[in-house]
């Protein structure tokens, strides 16, 4: 298995809703991470799981909650979002935390509305 | 501040002709380059990467290019398919620091007409 599969592919939630996007690895990967991208913008980097230990936080608002339950999951929970977190959201992992020559390998993300 | 950048938003090439995506970055510490492909409602996805301690490397019909004292990458394409048409996004990464965080340009959408 050489994926990263993200569910939901779409998902639309108002401002007053809690969801979870969740990411999914079964490449033995320790090193796992949350992107977001808008349109026409690069991917930048939410979180950054290292051995299911939070390592990064972007400076993220709270409204944005990450978790990693095992080596293989990814989850982000939101909570009160507006609607300018409208965005795709991505999921990668790598070996480890240090990077490979082969970076990262992305999931088909997450297209996230707020309405 | 954008540590990668990719000044050209588009670029449209011929079918069979070379097409050049170009990339500059401004952190010297950067000693990873790499090069995503992007379809619609899909996920990035690995190209090539190159090492800051090399000049050039090759995989089949992608050749990247590192220009370390110019701080300037290309990706070249020969020959352009139209299956290449696909956002390209540049990333680099100090992976001999604390943290291999890729860091992403702003991506070129690559257009090869038939």
């Amino acid at each position: 298995d050489t994926e990263v599969t993200q569910t939901p592919k779409h998902l639309v939630m108002g401002m007053t809703n809690k969801k979870s996007l969740k990411c999914e690895q079964h490449m033995g990967h320790r090193a796992m991470y949350w992107y977001k991208q808008k349109a026409k913008k690069p991917p930048e980097l939410m979180f950054v799981y290292s051995y299911e230990k939070l390592s990064i936080n972007e400076s993220v608002p709270s409204r944005f909650s990450p978790e990693c339950p095992n080596s293989s999951l990814l989850n982000l929970h939101l909570h009160a979002l507006q609607p300018e977190d409208s965005a795709l959201y991505l999921c990668a992992s790598s070996p480890g935390p240090q990077g490979s020559r082969y970076g990262y390998t992305f999931g088909s993300g997450t297209r996230l509305t707020v309405v | 501040d954008q540590q990668v950048k990719q000044n050209s938003p588009s670029l449209s090439v011929q079918e069979g002709r070379i097409s050049i995506l170009n990339c500059d970055y401004t952190n010297s510490m950067f000693d990873y380059f790499l090069w995503y492909k992007k379809y619609p409602a899909e996920g990035p996805t690995f190209l090539i990467s190159i090492s800051s301690i090399k000049d050039k490397n090759e995989d089949g019909r992608f050749t990247v290019f590192l220009n370390k004292s110019a701080k300037h990458l290309s990706l070249h394409i020969v020959p352009s398919q139209p299956g290449d048409s696909a956002v390209y996004f540049c990333a680099a990464s100090n992976y001999g620091g604390s943290q291999g965080n890729l860091i992403f340009g702003k991506g070129t959408k690559l257009s090869v007409k038939p």
